[in-house]
């Protein structure tokens, strides 16, 4: 039982560049959502989904998608890169949005160029 | 002004010592309150999770909930260094129904050294 699994762990991007952050939990948890974290802002929450086939914005969303074709995985997509990009991000999973996340991966630090 | 607001420390106790972590929101609407602790290069974990206001308690931590003052505490008694980490205060609004639905709102975490 692996939990949550991020990659990659790091990621170096040039401005204007995409790549996608890969998240899967092998919980079958219907909930799952990403955040960023920043120095002094805690975490902030960019998209979630409460299941596969539904998702919706959190609180930073511009400049992400997100997609979820399966219950497992959860990919989030950086279309064009950008210097405030640069953060730390995790993806947390839990049996039902009625639960607060259970589940953290242990992150994917990006650093934007 | 931040809806949820945390003291970022660092706050550095000698092992043994109670530690008292706190957070203010303005947001009424919020109702369920949970601290996270979060070990450095690591991804947070849930350590307590409370709904009314009162006291819960799990061991050698005791959350605490004012709604009328818009206050949340974790305690933590007699300290240990394996306590060291960042603790996150995190709330959101009721399960069913409005934009608050499963989103949390987090506290800025207050880093916590325990000295042996």
């Amino acid at each position: 039982n692996a939990g949550v699994t991020q990659t990659p762990k790091f990621q170096v991007l040039k401005t204007g560049q995409s790549m996608t952050l890969q998240c899967a939990q092998d919980m079958n948890h219907e909930y799952m959502s990403w955040y960023r974290q920043d120095p002094g802002m805690g975490l902030r929450l960019i998209h979630y989904s409460v299941g596969a086939g539904i998702t919706d914005q959190g609180e930073v969303p511009n400049g992400y998608n997100v997609s979820r074709s399966t219950t497992e995985d959860f990919p989030l997509r950086l279309l064009s890169a950008a210097p405030s990009q640069t953060s730390v991000y995790f993806c947390a999973s839990s049996p039902s949005p009625r639960v607060p996340p259970l589940h953290f991966g242990n992150g994917t630090r990006l650093t934007v160029t | 002004q931040k809806e949820v607001e945390q003291d970022p420390g660092p706050l550095s106790v000698p092992e043994g010592a109670i530690v008292s972590l706190n957070c203010t929101y303005s947001n009424s609407a919020f109702q369920y309150f949970m601290w996270y602790r979060q070990y450095s290069r690591k991804g947070p974990e849930l350590l307590m999770y409370t709904y009314s206001s009162g006291n819960k308690e799990d061991g050698r931590f005791t959350a605490q909930v004012d709604k009328s003052s818009k206050y949340i505490s974790l305690f933590i008694r007699d300290s240990q260094p394996s306590d060291s980490a960042t603790y996150l205060c995190a709330m959101r609004g009721p399960n069913a129904g409005g934009t608050s639905y499963g989103k949390l709102t987090f506290g800025q975490g207050t880093i916590l050294t325990v000295h042996p």
